[in-house]
């Protein structure tokens, strides 16, 4: 598709289940970030990714958070244990390079019960 | 450090009525400056941008935003409010090294007939 594709749209898990959560960029965008998007607030950043530069992590909550992506393509976002704190709507940018527009994915909506 | 800081959760403006927004940021060099509208169960669509070139930005559907250094402003206007402007608005910064966005809380625009 032309744009940032994600799935699920819809996560509902237990606590202290892990899931895994995937984002689709636009062809030839380098540049990929998951954002956090809890009930009511703006975004909160967690995790960019450039090329195959070593990612920046700085905005991951806790180590139960983590990232993964090869080259330019797919990238997974991976909750373990999750906690109800983690219920939040999350979402994938991607862009040509790090400078540029950043255009977003629908998201997926994590529910934790 | 960036932080942006939106004045209003919530606005409302009758149709046809001055809808403005509104938008404070702070950056320690200069900013890329963005606007960010989220529709009910939709992701995020990018409005306008502000880059370092005019001070005053024109966007889609009618909405334009001015930079103002002396007042670490960013405010998003539209003359004409449209039932269709309902929604979320974002705005959100990012500089220097900072590739990722820092947003707002944002402001959930109702527009009344």
């Amino acid at each position: 598709g032309a744009g940032v594709s994600q799935s699920p749209s819809n996560k509902v898990t237990e606590k202290g289940k892990d899931v895994e959560l995937r984002c689709d960029p636009i062809s030839g965008h380098t540049a990929l970030y998951w954002y956090r998007q809890r009930l009511g607030q703006g975004l909160e950043f967690l995790i960019y990714f450039q090329g195959n530069s070593a990612p920046d992590k700085s905005g991951l909550p806790s180590d139960r958070f983590s990232a993964e992506r090869t080259g330019e393509s797919v990238s997974t976002l991976t909750i373990q244990r999750t906690q109800q704190e983690d219920s939040a709507v999350y979402l994938c940018a991607t862009s040509i390079s790090g400078a540029d527009t950043q255009y977003f994915g629908p998201g997926t909506r994590l529910t934790v019960l | 450090a960036q932080s942006v800081t939106q004045l209003g959760s919530h606005v409302s403006v009758s149709e046809g009525a001055l809808v403005l927004l509104r938008c404070n940021y702070s950056s320690s060099v200069p900013p890329y400056l963005f606007w960010y509208v989220q529709y009910p169960n939709q992701g995020l669509q990018l409005l306008l941008k502000y880059t370092s070139a005019a001070t005053l930005v024109k966007g889609i559907n009618g909405f334009e935003a001015e930079f103002k250094k002396s007042e670490t402003s960013f405010h998003l206007t539209k003359p004409s409010a449209h039932m269709s402007d309902a929604a979320e608005y974002f705005c959100a910064v990012s500089s220097g090294s900072a590739r990722q966005l820092t947003f707002g809380s944002g402001t959930q625009l109702t527009v009344l007939p």
